[in-house]
């Protein structure tokens, strides 16, 4: 399988602040997309920003952005203004390109964000 | 909508014994996943179907097998639990696979296996 590598198992913020959580990847395919899932004490995954390999604009979804560096493989999300429900562990995405037929993706093994009141 | 909608949410098995974790879906999407999500290892993909009548092995296969009985339903099958397979398992769907559709996941079943 390809690799996921979010580098950092644990973050803290506190609320009103910026966090930026990191992500880096290795597939080798030259168009395709990148996630970033949520995952809250509920065990729900939720998707909280996509990312199209080909757009030189990093995506955007209300709080929630993303840096992509595609030559470094990297794509970070930052999240302004935490809150307090943001607290969650939050998982990176990219397509295994490993796996015959369609490619699925591969996940990071997450990063556990605490936010502080 | 109920979008993916995983059976049981809890379940307890003896080493040795068989059960089949049941997923569907309503979204009409062509590609179903299952994972397992293990303390520090994030999730990791056991088998997949990029469309109905197709399945095909992920990352950790090895105890399992899937059935994908129609569009909609898609199971995963463990025939003699082993302890290493205490685990949480997500079933999930995407409208086409190739990696460039988002995947919905249902809620999850915890399986403990004594």
């Amino acid at each position: 399988a390809q690799t996921v590598t979010q580098s950092q198992p644990e973050m803290s913020v506190q609320e009103a602040e910026t966090v930026t959580l990191s992500c880096t990847y290795d597939t080798s395919e030259s168009d395709y997309y990148l996630f970033w899932y949520k995952q809250p004490p509920s065990r729900q995954m939720i998707l909280v920003i996509r990312q199209e390999a080909y757009k030189q604009q990093n995506a955007t979804e209300n709080r929630f952005s993303v840096n992509f560096q595609k030559a470094a493989k990297s794509f970070s999300l930052k999240i302004s203004d935490s809150q307090l429900g943001d607290a969650a562990m939050y998982f990176c995405a990219s397509p295994d390109t490993c796996l015959a037929g369609n490619t699925p993706l591969v996940f990071g093994k997450g990063t556990r964000l605490s936010v502080i009141a | 909508n109920a979008g993916v909608t995983q059976t049981p949410k809890f379940q307890v098995l003896k080493t040795g014994q068989s059960m089949t974790l049941q997923c569907a879906q309503d979204m009409n999407h062509n590609s179903m996943y299952w994972y397992r999500q293990d303390p520090g290892m994030g999730l990791r993909l056991i088998y997949y179907s990029a469309s109905e009548g197709t399945t095909d092995k992920g990352e950790v296969p090895n105890g399992y097998n899937v059935s994908r009985l129609n569009k909609r339903e898609f199971s995963l099958r463990l025939e003699s639990a082993a302890p290493s397979q205490t685990s949480v398992y997500f079933c999930a769907s995407s409208e086409v696979g190739g990696g460039n559709q988002p995947q919905h996941f249902g809620d999850g079943t915890r399986l403990s296996i004594l």
